[in-house]
């Protein structure tokens, strides 16, 4: 049973464009929302991350949209660019636990000149 | 960089045998977490170990296996190879089983079995 569901899968979107990603959960026992970006041939690299008694949190270009009631939280980037091409996953982490993400399927983000 | 490194790098390994990978943890950080992330797909958590003891276990058969060390390094072996063990093996670590932590990854082992 999956229990983060991440899309789209794939993404196009112009430099200088919003890339949006979305991700639903259903347990309500997950307490860290982080979202990663991978690289081909590398692993997934720590981009930001969210708890549920925040609705919003911005670092830089990248900000996290999170819904409580909605089991929902999201990924903007902002200003596209290029070298933003990547897979990003979302994840989630129970109450508790140090390391034991379940992650989403993932989006692959494509930044077009 | 996160500190935490994997080896090997890349594998090639025959049905039916026996696989060892290492992972060398971020320094301070005493619980590392193990990953299989097949192609196209999110991580999928295998096992984590806090203290040299297993902490969590996901959806993975016996033949999956792992050890922590004193200095907080960890293996994973994997007995009995099979094709559909083919993928990018990937180890996490983090500073404790507490809340306030993040989980950082080293850039995996591929292993390919053939």
């Amino acid at each position: 049973q999956q229990q983060v569901k991440q899309s789209p899968q794939s993404l196009i979107v112009q430099k200088g464009g919003i890339s949006i990603i979305n991700c639903a959960y259903e347990n309500t026992a997950f307490d860290y929302f982080p979202w990663y970006q991978q690289f081909p041939g590398k692993g997934p690299a720590l981009l930001i991350a969210i708890r549920p008694d925040v609705s919003e949190k911005k670092e830089g270009r990248f900000t996290i949209s999170f819904n409580k009631s909605a089991k929902q939280f999201s990924l903007h980037i902002m200003d596209s660019q290029p070298g933003d091409s990547a897979t990003y996953f979302c994840a989630a982490r129970l109450s508790g636990t140090a390391s034991k993400l379940t992650f989403g399927t993932g989006t692959r983000l494509q930044v077009t000149l | 960089e996160t500190g935490v490194t994997q080896s090997p790098t890349h594998l090639i390994k025959t049905r039916g045998q026996q696989v060892t990978l290492r992972c060398s943890s971020q320094s301070g950080h005493n619980t590392v977490s193990w990953y299989q992330q097949a192609l196209g797909q999110g991580p999928q958590f295998i096992f984590q170990y806090y203290r040299e003891e297993e902490n969590g276990r996901g959806n993975f058969p016996p033949r999956f296996s792992g050890l922590q060390f004193p200095n907080y390094s960890s293996e994973l072996n994997v007995n009995a190879l099979e094709l559909d063990d083919s993928a990018l093996y990937l180890c996490a670590s983090s500073l404790s089983t507490g809340r306030n932590t993040e989980a950082f990854f080293g850039q995996g082992t591929r292993l390919t079995v053939v």
